[in-house]
């Protein structure tokens, strides 16, 4: 199976702190991404990667930054985090083979509250 | 650019009785479309996908999914919801380059006894 996991489940930061959230897969999946859910807003992206050192800007860069030195890693970074940064934060891979027909795998997700 | 609405934020069912969860897409080309559900404090798993052929796609869980073009729709059906189910569950719709999705708002279903 393929497994996506996430550094923390719940995360408490506080404004203006430097947060790194970590993702990690297993199944040699080029694509990942980053997204954050709040209710009623679905899943927004916030940056994806296609192969290691790459990185693209989704929907929501701002406020954001990511790293993947490694093709199973990639890290998304708040850099000062603010209040309006709560939220949850889901990491996604897929396999590149397939091009549209890829499926996208999740992990359990992060919940940050920022305060 | 594509969207996907999902008009019910909430909807609340009978154990055993039927769901559907109305999704409407906007896309020009032939849309690839998935259904992914979301249990309490779990990641998003995939429960069927529509890229071409048969408009009517099975999934897991006993779920099934109807493409409708001449409606933009791609409503999630079951015929006997269990407590199981209650989820929250998002449609998507891959972007026309490719390897990136967008998701609906999401409909939060609640299960009664």
């Amino acid at each position: 199976d393929v497994k996506v996991t996430q550094s923390s489940r719940y995360l408490v930061k506080r404004t203006g702190e430097k947060v790194f959230l970590e993702c990690v897969q297993d199944m040699d999946h080029e694509n990942m991404f980053w997204y954050r859910q709040d209710p009623g807003l679905g899943l927004r992206l916030i940056y994806f990667s296609y192969d290691v050192k790459m990185k693209e800007k989704g929907d929501i860069p701002e406020g954001y930054s990511v790293s993947r030195e490694k093709k199973e890693r990639f890290s998304l970074i708040l850099e000062s985090a603010s209040t309006n940064q709560t939220s949850m934060y889901l990491c996604a891979s897929s396999s590149r083979q397939t091009y549209r027909n890829n499926e996208q795998f999740f992990g359990p997700g992060t919940r940050l509250t920022v305060l | 650019a594509q969207s996907v609405t999902q008009p019910d934020i909430h909807i609340t069912v009978s154990e055993g009785a039927s769901l559907e969860l109305r999704c409407n897409y906007s896309y020009g080309a032939t849309p690839y479309l998935f259904w992914y559900v979301q249990s309490p404090g779990q990641g998003l798993q995939l429960l069927l996908k529509y890229f071409s052929g048969d408009t009517l796609v099975q999934g897991i869980k006993g779920f099934e999914a109807e493409f409708k073009r001449s409606q933009s729709s791609f409503n999630l059906r079951k015929p006997s919801v269990h407590w199981s189910d209650a989820a929250e569950y998002f449609c998507a719709v891959v972007r026309a380059a490719g390897n990136k999705l967008t998701f609906g708002g999401g409909t939060r279903v609640l299960v009664k006894p």
